[in-house]
């Protein structure tokens, strides 16, 4: 079974450039989520999908971060404009439902350095 | 609201020494734990889980019991390999609401032959 796949791996950018990261779930995977894990800690969520609806995005900074997930599969997470203290890596993690005891899979990430 | 705090590292052992790395948590009600596992270069992976309390998660030499009491998940081992060298989180899910996982800032353990 082929797990969370996510691209780019890497990304470079200067503080005000804008940057998208793309997410591809386990197939049949109903939950989708966007963690941003920063250097040093833990990951937090940013944001939260049931299918292609959205189930928390509280701690989404919405002034520059967006995120959608058409059709309830692929899901794209995008920053505009990127400051400095975006520089993290984001993860992405995918579940077949919300109950607690389900195990979220997690791709290997997307590292941002913003400049 | 809910948190998770877990001792500080970087941790470094010797090969086949004992170990433990505490987590305690913050929640209401019930929650689920979960111990994670990230090696150089890889996502996360789920070492074990426990979905209620005296229940105890196993997987690949370690373990970690749900204690309610003391309101902890810790997670130890008795003979640690250079290969189980990575970061170790602890999570939690709610049981109500959106169940989100919540990390601790993670453990460093590094195994030295």
């Amino acid at each position: 079974e082929a797990g969370v796949a996510q691209s780019p791996r890497y990304k470079i950018i200067e503080k005000r450039q804008s940057v998208a990261f793309w997410c591809n779930p386990i197939s049949g995977h109903a939950t989708l989520y966007w963690y941003q894990q920063i250097l040093g800690q833990g990951p937090k969520l940013l944001i939260q999908f049931q299918n292609n609806g959205v189930v928390d995005d509280s701690q989404l900074p919405k002034d520059r971060f967006s995120a959608e997930r058409l059709k309830g599969v692929d899901s794209t997470l995008k920053i505009q404009p990127a400051k400095l203290e975006d520089s993290a890596v984001y993860l992405c993690a995918s579940s077949p439902g919300i109950a607690a005891k389900n195990i979220q899979y997690f791709g290997a990430g997307t590292r941002l350095s913003v400049l | 609201g809910d948190s998770v705090t877990q001792m500080e590292g970087p941790v470094t052992l010797s090969e086949e020494a004992f170990l433990t790395i505490n987590c305690t948590y913050t929640a209401t009600g019930y929650p689920s734990l979960f111990w994670y596992v990230q090696y150089p270069g890889e996502g996360l992976q789920l070492l074990l889980k426990a979905t209620k309390a005296d229940d105890k998660g196993s997987n690949k030499g370690f373990e970690a019991t749900y204690r309610k009491e003391t309101t902890s998940f810790h997670l130890e081992k008795g003979s640690v390999q250079v290969s189980d060298s990575a970061v170790y989180f602890c999570a939690l899910s709610a049981r109500i609401g959106a169940q989100k996982l919540v990390f601790g800032q993670g453990t460093r353990l590094t195994i030295n032959p």
